[in-house]
């Protein structure tokens, strides 16, 4: 089947503008992160979803950071008035149950942003 | 707050020989480790994981690991890489089993396949 999307691949922003960066999970998946990925670094934890309800949103780095997955399905992450330090890959993972032992994390490709 | 190190940022090694890439984390009640692996220009996929039981974990592509408690290690090995091994890969720690908590990455390591 189809594995977890995100839309677009590559963005490049001038700094202050609005981005807003899309995922498809994987159908039927109840709980959706998004981490960041700056050059050379591990993924870091952003926010997490349980269906449309959003659980955890410790990591998002400003108020400037916002996500939301209305319908329990796609969800979009948004930055306003994008900096220079947001440059990263954005990626989004999702995984089937809410708390399933064994439950397995499966990641999109990534959006690359890049503030000019 | 957990944390995971993984000591080499890079690793150049030959066709066919063996490879292991070190991950120590810090140390806590309940970890669970996992093994990402991430490709050029695609999303992580899963290697192999460690949730209980045996120490000793088998994963895709030939690659093992192996969970030690005592010096809060989980090292990934091959004995025998290919050239489609180049690749970045990435530890990871969880403080529960379960798919809805976030993980805790290390920085990551790139293994370089040399023909």
């Amino acid at each position: 089947g189809a594995g977890v999307s995100q839309s677009p691949r590559y963005k490049v922003a001038k700094r202050g503008q609005d981005v807003a960066l899309r995922c498809d999970p994987i159908s039927g998946h109840v709980s959706l992160f998004w981490y960041q990925q700056a050059l050379g670094q591990g993924p870091e934890f952003l926010t997490y979803f349980q269906n449309e309800a959003q659980l955890d949103k410790s990591g998002l780095p400003s108020d400037r950071f916002f996500a939301e997955r209305p319908e329990g399905s796609v969800s979009t992450l948004k930055i306003q008035r994008t900096q220079q330090e947001d440059s990263a890959v954005y990626l989004c993972a999702s995984s089937l149950s809410i708390g399933g032992y064994a439950d397995t994390q499966y990641f999109g490709p990534g959006t690359r942003l890049t503030v000019l | 707050a957990q944390s995971v190190t993984q000591l080499d940022s890079q690793v150049p090694v030959f066709e066919e020989a063996p490879v292991e890439l070190r991950c120590n984390y810090s140390s806590s009640v309940s970890v669970y480790l996992f093994w990402y692996v991430q490709y050029p220009n695609q999303g992580l996929q899963l290697l192999l994981k460690y949730l209980s039981g045996s120490t000793l974990v088998k994963g895709i592509n030939g690659f093992e690991a192996e969970f030690n408690k005592s010096q809060t290690s989980f090292h990934l090995r091959k004995p025998s890489v290919h050239i489609s091994d180049t690749a970045e890969y990435f530890c990871a720690v969880s403080d529960r089993p379960s798919g809805n908590t976030p993980l805790v990455f290390g920085k990551g390591t790139r293994l370089s396949v040399i023909a």
